[in-house]
């Protein structure tokens, strides 16, 4: 299957812990990216490869990976985290990128 | 510090053609190892990648669009192009340029331009 799938919604409850998933047959041989878009923004890439930040992105953001399952972790969630986090990675060819349908954050 | 800008017509008619640019700032578009994309996002959905290219023609499309759609770069003018053809309204979405990253194991996608919004209607 050349799908990534992600929870439709999450929440957490400010300063607390949250991992929002991606799971897809092609995560056993290519990392996920992870993104983060606000309202009436362009995505943002905040994980990259096995658990790369992109200069400015906190540290309380996070990547793992085991398996089918690709994992994006908030430690500590801040107000500003409240935002749609879309995952990314390739179908089965390699040649072509696909993304998961995004998992909508809200911060209690 | 890389930038994109999208422009083009807001506004396009049924079975006409979507033309838009992205126009590459801050850096070469013959910087070794990126590809440039185009992903739109449907109103209220998620992200679709349509393709990238290399600037070399080295080019890849998405499955579901791969008979409609062209991308091309022009390297004398730093800019990343978009053709869609024929439209339907099902392709009314905001469209967005980005900077790939691919290695063997690993494609992201950074920075992105702001996008810009198409209608298609009569």
């Amino acid at each position: 299957s050349s799908e990534l799938t992600q929870d439709p919604a999450v929440s957490v409850a400010l300063g607390q812990t949250v991992r929002i998933t991606c799971q897809g047959d092609n995560l056993r041989s290519y990392f996920a990216s992870w993104y983060q878009q606000k309202p009436g923004q362009a995505p943002v890439l905040v994980i990259y490869g096995e658990n790369y930040r992109p200069s400015g992105i906190p540290d309380r953001f996070s990547g793992s990976s085991s398996g089918n399952t690709a994992s994006l972790t908030i430690t500590g969630a801040q107000a500003e985290d409240e935002a749609a986090y879309y995952c990314n990675s390739r179908d089965s060819t390699g040649n072509h990128l696909i993304f998961g349908g995004g998992t909508k954050l809200t911060v209690l | 510090q890389v930038q994109l800008q999208e422009s083009g017509p807001g506004l396009v008619k049924p079975s006409q053609t979507l033309s838009l640019t992205c126009t590459v700032s801050g850096g070469s578009i013959r910087s070794g190892g990126y590809y440039w994309s185009w992903i739109r996002q449907h109103p209220g959905t998620g992200l679709e990648w349509i393709g990238h290219m290399y600037y070399s023609g080295d080019t890849y499309y998405n499955p579901s669009l791969k008979s409609r759609v062209t991308i091309s770069v022009d390297t004398s003018k730093n800019q990343v192009s978009l053709r869609l053809s024929p439209v339907t309204a099902a392709d009314t979405a905001v469209y967005y340029c980005a900077r790939v990253f691919l290695n063997y194991e690993v494609s992201c996608l950074d920075p992105w331009g702001q996008g810009t919004l198409v209608t298609v209607s009569s």
